[in-house]
């Protein structure tokens, strides 16, 4: 099963405007990251915050953590056509052992020009 | 590009067969994790392999097994293939500095395999 889930599942915006994506997960982790993937292609790593952060930026990303809420979401300014892609949240669990990355099923973010 | 390659990119299987993916993880890397996504969804933690010991296994049956080797190479083998394992296949190494935290991942391109 996937831990999280991002909203909203798809997002259409024009070239230029700021795209907002949401992620929310259910148990306490070590980490929070953010990948993108163009066509069913290999994950791109954006960034990574930990738990005990609240805020990172990076370039034109912006990325939150609440971890009261459980919840982080993704801005990215000023879009561009090439963001075109679909944008996943994912979490390593706090709770011992390896168990990867649990992913959500997605954002498709469509810049149009 | 992440430095991880993947081979072969795509393949078609026939359901009761045997398949082999191969991945190659940036030089370095002690950490390498596989990952299948079915088309519309994320990608979902099969298993992870820490200095070619399994370090952790999702919630894949044992016909589903890997191997990592010391020249930062590894295998995901697929027994007795069935029409759901269709999907691509993605391998993530990552540095490994701390055995049970799964830091930034570098993915490569995926296997996109089909069973008929």
């Amino acid at each position: 099963s996937q831990q999280g889930e991002e909203d909203p599942q798809a997002l259409s915006i024009q070239e230029g405007e700021n795209a907002t994506m949401n992620c929310s997960y259910k148990t306490s982790i070590n980490n929070l990251q953010w990948y993108r993937q163009n066509s069913g292609r290999g994950l791109v790593h954006l960034i990574l915050i930990r738990s005990n952060e609240r805020e990172k930026h990076s370039g034109r990303l912006r990325v939150t953590l609440d971890t009261s809420k459980k919840s982080s979401s993704l801005l990215i300014t000023a879009s561009r056509a090439a963001d075109t892609a679909s944008y996943f949240c994912a979490t390593d669990w706090a709770g011992g052992g390896a168990d990867g990355l649990t992913f959500g099923k997605g954002t498709h973010l469509i810049i149009q020009p | 590009e992440t430095g991880v390659t993947q081979s072969p990119t795509h393949l078609i299987k026939t359901r009761g067969q045997q398949v082999t993916l191969r991945c190659s993880s940036q030089s370095g890397h002690n950490t390498v994790s596989w990952y299948q996504q079915a088309l519309g969804q994320g990608p979902q933690f099969i298993f992870q392999y820490y200095r070619e010991e399994e370090n952790g296994r999702g919630n894949f049956p044992p016909r589903f097994s890997g191997l990592q080797f010391p020249n930062y190479s590894s295998e995901l083998n697929v027994n007795a293939l069935e029409l759901d394992d269709s999907a691509l296949y993605l391998c993530a190494s990552s540095p490994g500095l701390v055995r049970h935290r799964t830091d930034t991942q570098y993915f490569g391109p995926g296997t996109r395999l089909t069973v008929l």
